[in-house]
């Protein structure tokens, strides 16, 4: 069964680099999609990114110029790395495992999360 | 358009059947999945793809899709299913992931 964890500062100060590393246990990284998604206090769920196990990846438009998910495949963790930041990335942050695939529609989902981490900005 | 427009809130009897609904142009191209939140824990999939359903998700969540809406269906809703409902899809360019606002559902 295949579990994930992120971990990481929970307190980082404005301007710097907010650093999370998820690690995937019971299964390896070199398949599927590895998402970032966070939840700011009060709001709701906001997509940040995710990496192909090719290692293509995409982003929010609106994190796009501060955020960065990369793979570790040696020690199966995916990270994501998000510059400059402010109070407003306050937030618990989730890893999720992603699937794509087709059946007369396209189809995306995310059937494995981790329990989330708060990163607090001050 | 790039986004996914859910009601913000839902109520429903105990044991009664309430609908969730999702708008949007991706909808046409892409299934959404939902997710059901509750404060202090991790999303859980609910509904993905056409209608399917992960183990261990009990038969009273159903999902379905017309044009550009997705609906969840849960039917004899429960007090445990108290909880913020979101959908997601891919956009139509196969690029960035959408998330529908969240609809918090009261089980009264």
């Amino acid at each position: 069964q295949v579990q994930l964890q992120e971990s990481g500062p929970g307190l980082v100060k404005s301007s710097e680099t907010l650093s999370l590393t998820c690690t995937v246990s019971g299964g390896s990284i070199t398949t599927h999609y590895w998402t970032w998604i966070r939840q700011p206090p009060g709001k709701g769920l906001e997509w940040i990114g995710y990496i192909y196990y090719s290692g293509s990846n995409n982003y929010s438009p609106s994190l796009k110029s501060r955020a960065t998910i990369s793979l570790d495949t040696s020690k199966n963790q995916v990270s994501l790395k998000l510059s400059s930041v402010t109070t407003a990335d306050t937030a618990v942050y989730y890893c999720a495992r992603g699937t794509s695939g087709w059946s007369t529609l396209y189809f995306f989902y995310m059937d494995v999360w981790g329990e989330g981490t708060t990163v607090t900005v001050s | 358009s790039s986004e996914l427009t859910q009601d913000p809130a839902v109520s429903v009897a105990l044991g009664q059947t309430v609908r969730i609904t999702c708008r949007g142009d991706s909808l046409r191209d892409y299934y959404a999945s939902w997710y059901h939140h509750k404060p202090g824990q991790p999303p859980l999939l609910v509904i993905y793809g056409k209608h399917n359903r992960p183990s261990g998700i009990p038969d009273r969540f159903s999902g379905s899709s017309s044009g550009n809406t997705a609906s969840l269906t849960i039917t004899g809703a429960q007090a445990e299913d108290e909880a913020d409902f979101y959908c997601v899809s891919r956009d139509s360019s196969a690029r960035l992931l959408l998330f529908g606002g969240g609809t918090k559902l009261t089980v009264l």
